[in-house]
């Protein structure tokens, strides 16, 4: 069990769609994380939020906007996406910066 | 870039055996996290590291951070098909709130 909750867990969209992903933690973690990860590949980081200010962004294509609303929530807005941006999308939060993040199950997102 | 280096990328092993991962940097390390991913699952966080030469054990798991704080590992003492999985050693790239994954260790059991 995972107290990140990421919705959806599997996603197929087309290049000219717009989908988001959600994420949601309610453990007081006041940083949290967007990563991509490919097949028997590492967690790459793309963004990460700290008190929900953009801290970190890791020279992410614009067709990858996150966005915090609140210090719960995390969204990652997908826009005209790529085939090769299919991959898992894993949410992550911590209670500060250098704590052990937890992690979502992820958003396993394919591209057509 | 990637900071820190993993080593091997793959290890099978038969149930009962021991299994060990690295993990080397060329620079000093401020501290090192472990995960453990299983298979079609998760990063789950195992421990951290902060202090130099510091070792930490969990059941069958041995953690330990270099004396230089330039290397760390994971040792698992007989070994259990519950092991599976793929083991991460991240480094926190301190005042960046980044954490940088080692390419990681995939470790098979045959039981």
């Amino acid at each position: 069990d995972t107290e990140v909750t990421q919705t959806p867990k599997h996603l197929v969209m087309g290049m000219t769609n717009k989908k988001s992903l959600k994420c949601e933690q309610h453990m007081g973690h006041r940083a949290m994380y967007w990563y991509k990860q490919k097949a028997k590949k590492p967690p790459e980081l793309m963004f990460v939020y700290s008190y929900e200010k953009l801290s970190i962004n890791e020279s992410v294509p614009s067709r990858f906007s996150p966005e915090c609303p609140n210090s719960s929530l995390l969204n990652l807005h997908l826009h005209a996406l790529q085939p090769e941006d299919s991959a898992l999308y894993l949410c992550a939060s911590s209670l500060m910066g250098n704590q052990p993040q937890h992690f979502g199950d992820g958003t396993r997102l394919s591209i057509l | 870039g990637q900071q820190v280096m993993q080593i091997p990328q793959y290890q099978h092993v038969q149930e009962g055996e021991d299994f060990t991962t690295y993990c080397n940097s060329s620079t000093t390390l401020s501290n090192i996290q472990w995960y453990k991913q299983r298979p079609g699952g998760h990063p789950v966080f195992l421990i951290q590291l902060v202090k130099s030469g510091e070792v930490k054990k969990q059941k069958r798991l041995t953690f330990q951070f270099g004396e230089a704080k330039k290397n760390s590992s994971l040792h698992i003492t007989a070994t259990q098909t519950t092991d599976v999985g793929t083991y991460f050693c991240a480094e926190i790239i301190q005042g960046a709130q980044k954490l940088v994954f080692g390419q990681g260790t995939r470790l098979t059991i045959n039981p």
